[in-house]
């Protein structure tokens, strides 16, 4: 089974930084990687699908890129309302595998 | 609008038996590939199993062969029977649909499996 891996598990940021965060899986995936953010106590909410298309009504703030086993979430000026936990996925294959997760925290 | 809501969770004693119910709203559930996701209290995403519009099931391998999914399309429904529960699967359950879809949750429904 391909594994997902994501780093840094947790990110201290401040308002109006840029932040990345990186997805890794264990082979090829091509472009079927979604990422999502979670806060607590709510579903996750998707952002980004096939590695780099914005959800709709997702700011333009976030973006993705990468393909194959790389990839990285991007949130340009960090608000408020971003400090969250973000989940990378594989999808539209035999297993849809998370990553563990990056925590993002106010710094 | 897309909606979901998840029903059929409770306290279940290990090795007891549960079905949830996905009821899909704004969308057909057999034209879309959907998912089953759970979450343990405090722990991260964990993929569980997913039916293709073709009706193709793949399974995570921590429930293969005692979960099942499937839909009921009178009912724009999406299942999962979960037999010979453990203490493991203690979860909040959610349904999802494809990410290329929209990518869209219901609320989730828990499943508790304790003596």
């Amino acid at each position: 089974d391909i594994q997902m891996t994501q780093s840094p598990s947790t990110l201290s940021a401040s308002v109006g930084d840029t932040v990345t965060i990186t997805c890794r899986a264990s082979q090829s995936i091509s472009s079927w990687l979604a990422w999502y953010q979670q806060k607590p106590g709510k579903a996750p909410k998707l952002l980004i699908y096939k590695a780099s298309s914005l959800e709709s009504g997702v700011p333009s703030r976030f973006s993705g890129s990468g393909s194959g086993t790389e990839f990285t979430l991007t949130i340009s000026s960090l608000q408020p309302d971003d400090f969250a936990t973000y989940y990378c996925q594989r999808y539209n294959g035999n297993s849809e595998t998370f990553g563990p997760g990056t925590k993002v925290e106010i710094k | 609008e897309v909606q979901l809501v998840e029903t059929g969770g409770g306290l279940i004693q290990p090795g007891g038996s549960l079905r949830l119910s996905c009821a899909a709203s704004g969308f057909t559930v057999s034209g879309n590939y959907m998912s089953w996701v759970r979450q343990a209290p405090g722990k991260g995403l964990e993929w569980v199993s997913v039916i293709y519009s073709g009706g193709i099931t793949y399974y995570a391998d921590s429930v293969k062969g005692r979960f099942t999914i499937s839909r009921d399309n009178s009912k724009n429904t999406l299942n999962l029977q979960m037999n010979s529960l453990r203490a493991e699967d203690t979860a909040m359950y959610y349904c999802v649909t494809n990410p290329g879809g929209g990518g869209n949750w219901g609320q989730g429904t828990l499943v508790t499996v304790s003596s």
